[in-house]
């Protein structure tokens, strides 16, 4: 089974920062990574999905980067309704998803 | 647009199965895999299986085989997932989600009590 860590297990920021958050697998993964965004009463949102290709709808403030087992999501500017937590989700080997980051205020 | 509702919140005594249902539209059914996810209170998200609409073809993680069973009727775009043997620590919100796409439907709760 891959194992995605994610780290940090949470992200202190202020609107309008930048927010910088990883994901390492256990063994490559190529470019299959994806990010969602997941607040309470919500489903799953899906940001990126192949280590950089924003999913439809979703604002450039994120971008997503890396290949093989390290990888990165970065919010330019955060705003207000982006603080949750962010879950990655690889689908090279059957499908996982990193333990999160909470981004919060 | 495409649209995934499932069926309402369920409580189970532990021991019992329960069946949640995805009822696909506005799009292809047997054009897109679903997928299974579930996130259990102050937990994260944890994937439980992927089943093909075309031939009802499944997978699962090692740690859901054998008491986790998906299926599909394409006669009513609907698929379900079927946990047995509940215990407390499956009281969760479940998820269905396209594969390969931002949709998923609003999540079930399953609270198992006794």
């Amino acid at each position: 089974e891959i194992v995605l860590t994610q780290s940090p297990a949470t992200l202190s920021l202020s609107p309008g920062e930048r927010a910088t958050l990883s994901c390492r697998a256990s063994q490559s993964v190529t470019i299959y990574l994806a990010w969602y965004q997941k607040k309470p009463g919500q489903a799953p949102r899906l940001l990126i999905y192949d280590a950089s290709k924003r999913a439809t709808g979703i604002p450039a403030r994120f971008s997503g980067s890396g290949s093989g087992t390290n990888f990165t999501l970065t919010i330019s500017s955060l705003e207000p309704e982006d603080f949750a937590v962010y879950y990655c989700q690889q689908r090279t080997n059957l499908y996982t998803f990193g333990q999160g980051t909470k981004v919060e205020i | 647009q495409v649209h995934l509702v499932q069926s309402g919140a369920e409580v189970k005594q532990p021991g019992a199965s329960v069946k949640i249902s995805c009822r696909a539209s506005g799009y292809t059914f047997t054009s897109y895999s679903l997928h299974w996810v579930r996130q259990a209170p102050g937990q994260g998200l944890e994937w439980m299986g992927i089943i093909n609409p075309r031939d009802g073809g499944t997978t699962y993680p090692q740690k859901f085989q054998g008491r986790v069973t998906l299926t599909r009727d394409t006669s009513t775009s609907t698929f379900y997932m079927e946990l047995s043997s509940l215990r407390s620590e499956d009281t969760a919100v479940y998820y269905c989600g396209r594969d390969r796409s931002a949709d998923w439907g609003q999540g079930t709760l399953v609270t198992v009590s006794s």
